[in-house]
């Protein structure tokens, strides 16, 4: 089946350590993006990618970093800088046609759960 | 700066019962995207419609439709004659740009419906 996988569903992460989401598509999608959920607000982004080897911050990029090596992976770290991981992370991806004007539909994963422990 | 506000946080509703989920958008850009997400209790976010800006027409699919006002910035959502099944927590998204448009999504807050039996 085509889809969004991420994983693991959930994780605990112990203060001062690195952790990484994983983020896997089969959908042959360019664009890929990583939000962060918080209990009763909105989706906020993260980082994205449009194509391989390249990513730009979105809007909470401090304390994460990311990697696209891979058209289908972009993988999220949340390393010991981020203050306050516990959240719900949301991958999502989209076909990129640049400069066509087109608004991309964005398909999510599944959601991974990080908890501080 | 784009925005986007749905100012019902929660909504209560017998099954059978039409209910309306509002949501009002801000952007300067002439060109953008109108997205509903559900998301049910298992946390995916499960894509339901885009509109553009330039196609003003109100959708209707099954008990789901869709009215789009440029005049008033509004995306409202309606689900006709309302089942259990439609528990969860409805969002919409703004994207922006023509060609530029690089698919990112800017989310409202969310609106937490509840259907009883």
């Amino acid at each position: 089946d085509g889809g969004i996988t991420q994983s693991p569903k959930y994780l605990f992460r112990k203060e001062g350590q690195n952790v990484t989401l994983s983020c896997e598509q089969n959908l042959n999608h360019d664009a890929m993006y990583w939000y962060r959920q918080d209990p009763g607000q909105g989706l906020r982004l993260i980082y994205y990618s449009q194509i391989v080897n390249d990513f730009q911050k979105g809007d909470i990029a401090e304390g994460y970093s990311v990697s696209r090596e891979k058209k289908e992976s972009f993988p999220l770290t949340v390393t010991s800088a981020q203050k306050n991981p516990t959240a719900f992370y949301l991958c999502a991806s989209s076909i990129s046609r640049p400069g066509t004007g087109q608004g991309n539909t964005i398909y999510f994963g599944e959601g991974s759960w990080l908890t501080v422990v | 700066a784009q925005k986007v506000t749905q100012a019902q946080t929660e909504i209560s509703v017998v099954e059978k019962e039409d209910v309306t989920l509002d949501c009002v958008y801000e952007t300067r850009d002439t060109t953008y995207y109108l997205f509903w997400y559900k998301q049910p209790p298992s946390g995916e976010l499960v894509f339901l419609i885009r509109r553009n800006s330039f196609d003003e027409q109100n959708e209707i699919s099954g008990r789901y439709s869709w009215n789009f006002q440029k005049s008033t910035s509004s995306f409202n959502f309606t689900i006709t004659a309302s089942q259990v099944v439609d528990s969860a927590v409805y969002f919409c998204a703004l994207s922006v740009g023509g060609s530029s448009n690089t698919g990112k999504l800017i989310f409202g807050q969310g609106t937490t419906l509840q259907v009883k039996p």
